[in-house]
């Protein structure tokens, strides 16, 4: 693979579900990000993290959760998935916080 | 609280130039991005102003004043293919992004 991945490339899932979107990395970037966008609103940090086996809260963390096991993965889980939670979700890397950011290809995420 | 403006969209003609201005207001200052957004796709990045004053690049230059708390995308020669949403992002003293809401630019013929 060559730059950040992300799967699935969209999905409908039934509120109350456990979802859990995966991003994955070849750059060795230290930094990782994941955030939703929706009409009108922008780009919004729900988790980030700095280097592996760190994490931190962004803007919108309430109903997520995130892990950084190693470099390369940075996955996204929703203990139990709301409306409020349909979006676009883009995960994205870089060498530190102040490096440009390297965006997957993004998720497409409806709860019903 | 931290914010950023910029206009939510604009319209320009093919050949044409177009400049999309960015205000912020953010607890500290220590670089702005521009990102370029098409439809249905992620953001891609496509200047950095750390600096006062203009960083060109092709047909695309950012401008940077830190006093003011503004920066400009300018657009020369504008051809189809730029149509897209334009994103202004601010890195604060925390070194986080802080992202605008982007302005949707329409390219006519």
């Amino acid at each position: 693979i060559a730059g950040i991945t992300q799967a699935p490339t969209s999905q409908i899932l039934a509120a109350g579900r456990r979802m859990t979107l995966r991003c994955t990395q070849d750059m060795r970037h230290n930094a990782m990000y994941w955030y939703r966008q929706d009409l009108g609103l922008g780009l919004r940090l729900i988790h980030y993290s700095n280097t592996a086996g760190t994490t931190g809260k962004g803007e919108v963390p309430d109903g997520y959760s995130v892990s950084r096991a190693n470099t390369d993965d940075f996955p996204l889980t929703l203990a139990s998935a709301v409306p409020s939670q349909t979006s676009v979700y883009f995960c994205a890397s870089s060498g530190q916080g102040r490096d440009e950011q390297f965006f997957g290809p993004g998720t497409r995420l409806t709860v019903l | 609280g931290q914010n950023i403006d910029q206009p939510t969209e604009m319209t320009a003609t093919e050949g044409a130039i177009v400049q999309i201005n960015c205000t912020y207001q953010t607890s500290g200052f220590n670089g702005l991005f521009w990102y370029q957004q098409h439809a249905g796709e992620a953001p891609t990045f496509l200047s950095y102003n750390v600096l006062d004053g203009l960083e060109e690049k092709g047909r695309f230059s950012s401008f940077l004043s830190r006093s003011k708390g503004y920066s400009y995308l300018l657009l020369k020669e504008l051809q189809m293919k730029d149509s897209a949403s334009y994103l202004c992002a601010v890195i604060d003293s925390n070194y986080q992004l802080i992202w605008g809401a982007g302005t949707k630019l329409i390219i006519k013929p």
